[in-house]
């Protein structure tokens, strides 16, 4: 069945750059999605990329797709305390069209 | 944007009571409405799916009777926790599409329920 994994922790200190990888094994994901949780809260839409696309820039956001190697990520560019969050990744499309969601990524940001 | 509320926002109830959750979409109409659940610190799991109008589609291992589903508007759907154990308490999450071009799923703030 369909799989998505993201490494567990990432660690980074306030204005530096953080990437988020996210490998998946569905080829036929047709949208593949990042998006952000606060503790005690739902999910926020950050962005997503279309899977015919390579790379997708918004704001501080980028997000890369490897469509060979079925491998995602997401740059935040100057990090900053309020972008400490989970990171989800996700992906839809294939014959249920259904959100399928990686492990998240929980990001702690140094100040 | 898309607004979608859940409410109660956090249920504590006794063991075999049954519990439910609302999942309203505030500003445009959801063909589609989705519950998730996710664990401390684990991942969001789909367990079903509901369409309005009709009856909702589980996923493997999620019981129908267990989890009771309706959609019977196109703006409301009810999750009913039916008998509640301890093993339910989870964080519920809900999401809502509106069926345009773009497949966006809207999630609601989710609802955090503990059975004593």
């Amino acid at each position: 069945g369909e799989d998505v994994e993201q490494s567990l922790f990432l660690s980074v200190r306030e204005g530096d750059s953080s990437v988020i990888n996210c490998t998946y094994t569905d080829s036929s994901s047709t949208y593949l999605y990042w998006y952000k949780q606060e503790p005690g809260a739902g999910l926020q839409l950050l962005t997503y990329i279309f899977s015919n696309m390579d790379m997708k820039q918004d704001q501080r956001l980028t997000v890369l797709l490897n469509k060979k190697d079925k491998h995602l990520s997401l740059r935040i560019a100057d990090t900053q305390t309020g972008d400490s969050a989970i990171y989800f990744c996700a992906e839809s499309g294939g014959a249920t069209n259904k959100l399928i969601f990686g492990t998240g990524t929980l990001l702690a940001v140094q100040p | 944007g898309a607004v979608v509320s859940q409410h109660p926002s956090w249920v504590i109830c006794k063991s075999g009571t049954s519990v439910k959750i609302e999942c309203r979409s505030l500003d445009f109409q959801a063909t589609t409405m989705f519950w998730y659940r996710q664990f401390p610190k684990q991942s969001l799991m789909l367990m079903a799916t509901s369409n309005e109008g009709s009856k909702a589609t589980y996923e493997q291992g999620v019981e129908k009777d267990k989890f009771l589903i309706n959609h019977a508007s196109l703006t409301l759907s009810t999750l009913t926790v039916t008998s509640a154990h301890p093993e339910d308490s989870s964080f519920y999450i809900c999401s809502a599409r509106s069926g345009q071009v773009f497949d966006e799923q809207f999630f609601g703030p989710g609802t955090r329920l503990t059975v004593l």
